[in-house]
């Protein structure tokens, strides 16, 4: 199943914009997480929402999560340049137990133009 | 701050032959991962360690596969005889609970 797609499947804003990326999932989740990966390189745990929580802060991140909707977002405010990134949500589903697998979206591609 | 390393950072290999791809998971993590992502494509899902045994894998993870703990600090994915698909990033990620902390991964080509 495609749990985790994400939208837009590229986005490209101006430095100083706000970027925002949304994904939607499939089954019931026990958390969701956001990850961002650069060119060809690991991925890196940016943000983690429980699903019972609404709302998650970090630094310039913003992460929403409405279970209603199988729905997330991700917002990066004030982005830089440094931005630039594909950027993965990734939920780990109720039935999960011990087991925890992360089911990938296909990303967004951020670029953040100077 | 402890991260997750993996070795080789790249490899190639000729088709048929028996690759060993090793990672070390931050210490006092109680679970481990692979997973892989081909070029362009999805991340997906390999196989989870828990105490010491495998607690899921996917349908990729056939016999071709296997992973061990060898010495309670390496983590071992062994593919026997590997394939052109099997041309991929391969990343190990370990976990004290949630959240999943990745390594940099392997990028193998086989030829």
């Amino acid at each position: 199943s495609q749990q985790g797609e994400e939208d837009p499947q590229a986005l490209s804003i101006q430095e100083g914009e706000n970027a925002t990326m949304n994904c939607s999932y499939k089954t019931s989740i026990n958390n969701l997480q956001w990850y961002r990966q650069n060119s060809g390189r690991g991925l890196v745990h940016l943000i983690l929402i429980r699903s019972n929580e609404r709302e998650k802060h970090s630094g310039r991140l913003r992460v929403t999560l409405d279970t209603s909707k199988k729905s997330s977002s991700l917002l990066i405010t004030a982005s830089r340049a440094a931005d630039t990134a594909s950027y993965f949500c990734a939920t780990v589903s109720v039935s999960a137990g011990n087991n925890r697998k992360l089911i990938w979206g296909l990303g967004t591609s951020l670029a953040v133009n100077p | 701050e402890p991260e997750v390393t993996q070795t080789p950072s790249h490899q190639v290999t000729q088709m048929g032959q028996e690759v060993i791809l090793r990672c070390v998971p931050i210490s006092n993590h109680l679970y481990f991962y692979w997973y892989r992502q081909i070029l362009g494509q999805k991340v997906e899902f390999l196989v989870s360690f828990y105490n010491n045994e495998i607690s899921e894998k996917s349908e990729i993870f056939d016999d071709q596969f296997s992973v061990e703990r060898p010495d309670g600090s390496n983590f071992t994915l062994k593919i026997r005889s590997t394939k052109l698909e099997d041309s991929a990033m391969y990343f190990c990620a370990s976990s004290p609970e949630e959240t999943q902390y990745f390594g940099p991964g392997t990028r193998l080509l086989v030829l």
